[in-house]
């Protein structure tokens, strides 16, 4: 079992739908839970980090942590083109020492 | 303000040569750590160094690979004896000496190690 898991995609959404991206870890002492976006060719860039049960809310971005379930979502509402890109789900381990990433879920919004 | 400064952005060798990534942190940050990422896959933690200390080295690969963060200048990430599985982009982060557990990693623009 890989320690973060997400579907690879690619997840393909009309534009201004909202897109669902899913993030599953296996580690239950994990502390806290990112959410990184990378542009083909660029370096990973943080979007969002939460790490109490429930939803944190961060203009169209909505992270989503169940910690019972080992899992952590990312919602984007009114989805633009510009969204297109990678999604990492990246998740710290209980030491707080190493951040473990997911292999990314490809994002296409279509115009 | 200059954010993780890596160098160089590409880079090309011969196999069987070695290959050195440099990575300066964040001004003021003294933890360094250090991603590659294989195309089309995710980014796999290789090492995390304190200025002149390896705190974790669980993702090196124990052959060719070595890493330092010294007292004066930038981390170095160093390939000796490249083979193509070698290619790849290698990221860098840095975090301040205390790292906050919600802290989250700002990464140098990476140098893209391409073994032909």
């Amino acid at each position: 079992q890989k320690e973060v898991e997400q579907n690879s995609g690619p997840l393909s959404v009309p534009e201004g739908a909202i897109a669902s991206l899913n993030c599953t870890y296996s580690d239950r002492g994990s502390q806290s839970f990112f959410w990184y976006r990378q542009y083909s060719g660029k370096s990973p860039e943080l979007i969002m980090f939460i790490y109490s049960n429930g939803d944190k809310e961060d203009g169209r971005f909505t992270a989503q942590l169940n910690k019972a379930s080992q899992y952590v979502s990312l919602l984007i509402r009114d989805s633009q083109p510009s969204d297109s890109a990678t999604y990492l789900c990246a998740v710290r381990n209980t030491g707080g020492f190493k951040t473990i990433f997911g292999a990314g879920t490809r994002l296409f919004v279509k115009a | 303000n200059a954010g993780v400064m890596q160098n160089p952005r590409h880079l090309v060798r011969r196999r069987g040569q070695e290959a050195r990534l440099r990575c300066s942190p964040m001004k003021g940050h003294s933890h360094v750590y250090w991603y590659r990422q294989l195309p089309e896959e995710g980014l796999k933690f290789m090492v995390y160094l304190q200025k002149e200390n390896i705190i974790d080295e669980s993702g090196m690969p124990k052959e060719r690979f070595s890493a330092e963060f010294p007292k004066e200048g930038p981390s170095i990430l160093r390939i000796q004896q490249v083979v193509r599985g070698d290619s790849a982009a290698y990221f860098c982060a840095s975090s301040p000496l205390r790292q906050e557990s919600n802290y989250g990693y700002t990464f140098g623009s990476g140098t893209r190690l391409t073994v032909v």
